[in-house]
């Protein structure tokens, strides 16, 4: 079992859609989880941390917690073609380093 | 803020030669920085984690005399891909941690894109 799975994509979503990602991770210790976003060509850029149970909201981006099913997930609402990237999912290890699944890739069809 | 530069970022050398990439926390201390590598339509994959002053951490199957790793100051750390061959060609990304509401965060370059003739 790999350690971050992350949703078989690609996904294709219409513009103004609600975009769901989702992932899981093996780790039972982890506590903290980020999702990446990354363009073609260009290295990934931080768009949300998560350390505790729930929600959390920023713009159109919500992050996703339960730690008992070890599920992080990432809602992108009124997807934009500009969202159109791969997402990566990562999780800190006790040793501060990120493992990250393989990535979904997201398309945003105008 | 916790903005990482890389420098090259593009690179074409011939096999056999050495390439050094510097990787630079800009606007914070970087104690603890990562080196990456990518292949295309791959996720990122963990080469080593250098802390400040000490040597490197390799992960299981990356050779540490082939890339050197110097971490020498709390803002600089640089990869070196000595005698480089063809199938070093990848994209090498580097991340710097910082503080996050007491919790660390990964800050990423921009990568370095090596390609080896």
């Amino acid at each position: 079992q790999k350690e971050v799975e992350q949703n078989s994509g690609p996904l294709s979503v219409p513009e103004g859609a609600i975009a769901s990602l989702n992932c899981t991770y093996s780790d039972r210790v982890s506590q903290s989880f980020f999702w990446y976003r990354q363009y073609s060509g260009k290295s990934p850029e931080l768009i949300m941390s998560i350390y505790s149970n729930g929600d959390k909201e920023d713009g159109r981006f919500t992050a996703q917690l339960n730690k008992a099913s070890q599920y992080v997930s990432l809602l992108i609402r009124d997807s934009q073609p500009s969202d159109s990237a791969t997402y990566l999912c990562a999780v800190h290890d006790s040793g501060s380093r990120l493992t990250f699944g393989e990535g979904t890739q997201l398309t945003v069809n105008p | 803020g916790a903005v990482v530069s890389q420098h090259p970022s593009w690179v074409i050398c011939k096999s056999g030669t050495s390439v050094k990439i510097e990787c630079r926390s800009l606007d914070f201390q970087a104690t603890t920085m990562f080196w990456y590598r990518q292949f295309p339509k791959q996720s990122l994959m963990l080469m080593a984690t250098s802390n400040e002053g000490s040597k490197a951490t390799y992960e299981q199957g990356v050779e540490k005399d082939k890339f050197l790793i110097n971490h020498a100051s709390l803002t600089l750390s640089t990869l070196t891909v000595t005698s480089a061959h063809p199938e070093d060609s990848s994209f090498y990304i580097c991340s710097g941690t910082g503080a996050e509401g007491g919790t660390e965060t990964q800050y990423f370059g921009p990568g370095t894109r090596l390609l080896v003739l």
